[in-house]
Parts: structure tokens; C-alpha cells; sequence
């Protein structure tokens, strides 16, 4: 089935980068794209970028343009997403989302998310 | 475009009727998304163009509304549907917003 795992959480401090990687199976890579959506402990989903099918745009909220960047690997199946000069409002639970058929701001899979803590 | 929930928390009986309302700060059209959040669980999306399920929904979630108002109905509330739920406009974009949620308890 369509699955995505995300990795690359951890603990960092204000100022550093760090890089998330999306893992993709169970479906055809390069005619989707995918979406990352943060969520601050105990607050609701912050819409953060998304990358279309073929790499060729890109969005950014407002809050991460300039720092943050996304990516994608084909032979790889994979998404990643580049955060540079961090802070502590960064902080989040970070999922990708797989784009929906039909709807390229429609987010239609999942994956479990990864945490990323500022301190 | 601003996505307002309502209510904030809703507590319904198993067997009852749940209604949960978004509300957006201009047209919409029909671009809106439904998702629900079970608690410790990535968001699943529910429904998408307003009132389509999304693969595997089940019949007791319905969705509706255009323009700016909006309602998620669960007909009959099983002790599963805990959870926080979500709607995302998709008018307008970037960026795409989300409402604030709503939690269902029982």
C-alpha cells in the first residue's frame, strides 16, 4: 500500500540545520507530489512546503521561506526537506503527506512523522 | 484565508449525532478538506471538494457547504471517531491553512 516514513528528527540548537528525508513506497514516485505539515506540541497542522511531481516547483509558507528547502531524489523515492537557521519556533512533529489525485493541495497519505526539538 | 472551528470541543454520546462547522474569512468555493487527528496519530484525510469521501471513509461521515460555511457531519458516532478533526481550504494558495480543530469526546 502508499506509504511514506519520515527520519532525520533530533535535538538541536537555535541557529543549526538539519535535514528530513521522506521515504516513499506503494505507489508511482515520480507522477505525485508531496507536502510537509508541522505540528507544535499541543497545537494544531502549520501547512510548511510542497514540491511537485516533477521537481520542477516549489512552495514555501512564509515562516520558513528562505531557510527552509525542499527536495527530491527519484532514484531514491524520496522527499527531503533542508532546515537551515532554526529556532525554537520550529519545533514541531514534521509529516509529509503524499499529494492527492486530483487535487495538488489535497494531502491524501500520510506518514507518521518525525520530531524536531530546538533547545 | 483564515479557517475558523467550531466548537472547540464537542462531547457526544455513542449513537449521536456530531456536527462540527469551519468557517472561512472569504470564498472558498467548495476547496475545502476534512481530516481527523486520533491521538497519537498522523492526520488521515476524511473528506476533500467538501463532500467527497476519501477512499475508505466510512458512510457515516458527510460533508457539505460552499462559499464560506461549512459542516462535517459524523451520523452516528462510534467510540473510534475520537479525535481531533480538521478543515483545510485550498482556494488560495500558498499558503493552504488549516482551522484550529475540533476535538469530538465522547
Amino acid at each position: 500500500q502508499e506509504q511514506l516514513v519520515e527520519s532525520g528528527g533530533g535535538v538541536v540548537q537555535p541557529g543549526q540545520s538539519l535535514t528530513l528525508s521522506c521515504t516513499t513506497s506503494g505507489f508511482v514516485f515520480r507522477r505525485f507530489g508531496v507536502h510537509w505539515v508541522r505540528q507544535a506540541p499541543g497545537k494544531g497542522l502549520e501547512w510548511v512546503a510542497v514540491m511537485s511531481s516533477d521537481g520542477s516547483s516549489s512552495h514555501y509558507a512564509e515562516s520558513v521561506k528562505g531557510r527552509f528547502t525542499i527536495s527530491r531524489d527519484e532514484s531514491k523515492r524520496t522527499v527531503f526537506l533542508r532546515m537551515d537557521r532554526l529556532n525554537t519556533d520550529d519545533a514541531a512533529v514534521y509529516y509529509c503527506a503524499k499529494v492527492a489525485r486530483g487535487d495538488f493541495w489535497v494531502m491524501d497519505v500520510w506518514g507518521q512523522g518525525t520530531t524536531v526539538t530546538v533547545s | 484565508t483564515v479557517m475558523t472551528q467550531f466548537p472547540a470541543t464537542l462531547s457526544v454520546s455513542p449513537g449521536e449525532r456530531a456536527t462540527l462547522s469551519c468557517r472561512a474569512s472569504q470564498r472558498i468555493d467548495n476547496n475545502l478538506a476534512w481530516y481527523q487527528q486520533k491521538p497519537g496519530q498522523a492526520p488521515r484525510l476524511l473528506m476533500y471538494g467538501a463532500s467527497n469521501r476519501a477512499t475508505g471513509i466510512p458512510a457515516r461521515f458527510s460533508g457539505s457547504g460552499f462559499g464560506t460555511d461549512f459542516t462535517l457531519i459524523i451520523s452516528s458516532l462510534q467510540t473510534e471517531d475520537v479525535a481531533v478533526y480538521y478543515c483545510q481550504q485550498y482556494h488560495t494558495w500558498p499558503p493552504i491553512t488549516f482551522g484550529g480543530g475540533t476535538k469530538v469526546e465522547i
